[in-house]
């Protein structure tokens, strides 16, 4: 049984940093990419980009470059999103999201992780 | 990047109706259409992919169509639970794009 888990929500300052935590269980990790997608109150979706942990490959949306990192720890089965440089407009609830082997499709889904910024 | 489509915005129906929802890309995508369903204060959830294939465990009543630009959501015999918003995605490149959500009330 696959399960995504995510930190806690959070409240940052403008122009501070935040890391969400994804943590993976079923074996998972070595086959499937991570990918990041946050949806802004009342919004829709929006893909932020996604890391390959077996591989160390990152693809960032344009929209992000330079503002986000993603990285993966094999060991605990864990991938990370950093966000720099935060403005009130990146308040949103941050998902991440799985893909396997093609077809590819965002199969499973973390809980999903409130930032608030706020000063 | 390739532009994603969805119409209508919204629409109501009842219980026991047929309702469709269209998905329309910028250009060719093949059949990496995925569709996903969204309650309130929930994850998306994976309802089809590879534009026609109705993912595990969600009801036959789903259905989907469509190929290139062109992709449709059939829900039949609607239900009181499947009240909740529509999304499409392309997999077909990145950045993997969405639609901008069909809000389906019962």
């Amino acid at each position: 049984q696959v399960q995504l888990v995510q930190s806690g929500a959070v409240v940052k300052k403008p122009g501070s940093s935040a890391r969400v935590s994804c943590l993976a269980s079923g074996d998972i990790f070595k086959t499937h990419s991570f990918n990041w997608v946050r949806q802004a109150p009342g919004q829709g979706l929006e893909w932020m980009g996604k890391i390959v942990p077996v591989l160390g490959t990152v693809t960032n949306s344009q929209k992000f470059q330079g503002r986000v990192t993603f990285s993966a720890n094999e060991s605990t089965s864990t991938a990370y999103m950093e966000f720099n440089s935060l403005t009130s407009e990146d308040t949103a609830i941050y998902y991440c999201a799985t893909e396997g082997r093609p077809p590819q499709k965002f199969q499973y889904w973390g809980q999903g992780t409130l930032v608030t910024v706020s000063s | 990047d390739i532009q994603m489509t969805q119409s209508p915005s919204s629409l109501s129906a009842s219980v026991g109706d047929r309702v469709a929802i269209t998905c329309r890309a910028s250009q060719s995508i093949s059949d990496y259409l995925n569709w996903y369903q969204q309650k309130p204060g929930k994850a998306p959830r994976l309802l089809i992919y590879a534009a026609s294939s109705l993912q595990g465990g969600v009801p036959l009543r789903f259905s989907g169509s469509g190929s290139r630009t062109d992709f449709t959501l059939t829900i039949s015999n609607l239900q009181p639970e499947d009240s909740a918003t529509y999304y499409c995605q392309q997999s077909y490149s990145v950045p993997r794009t969405f639609g901008q959500g069909t809000k389906v009330e019962i």
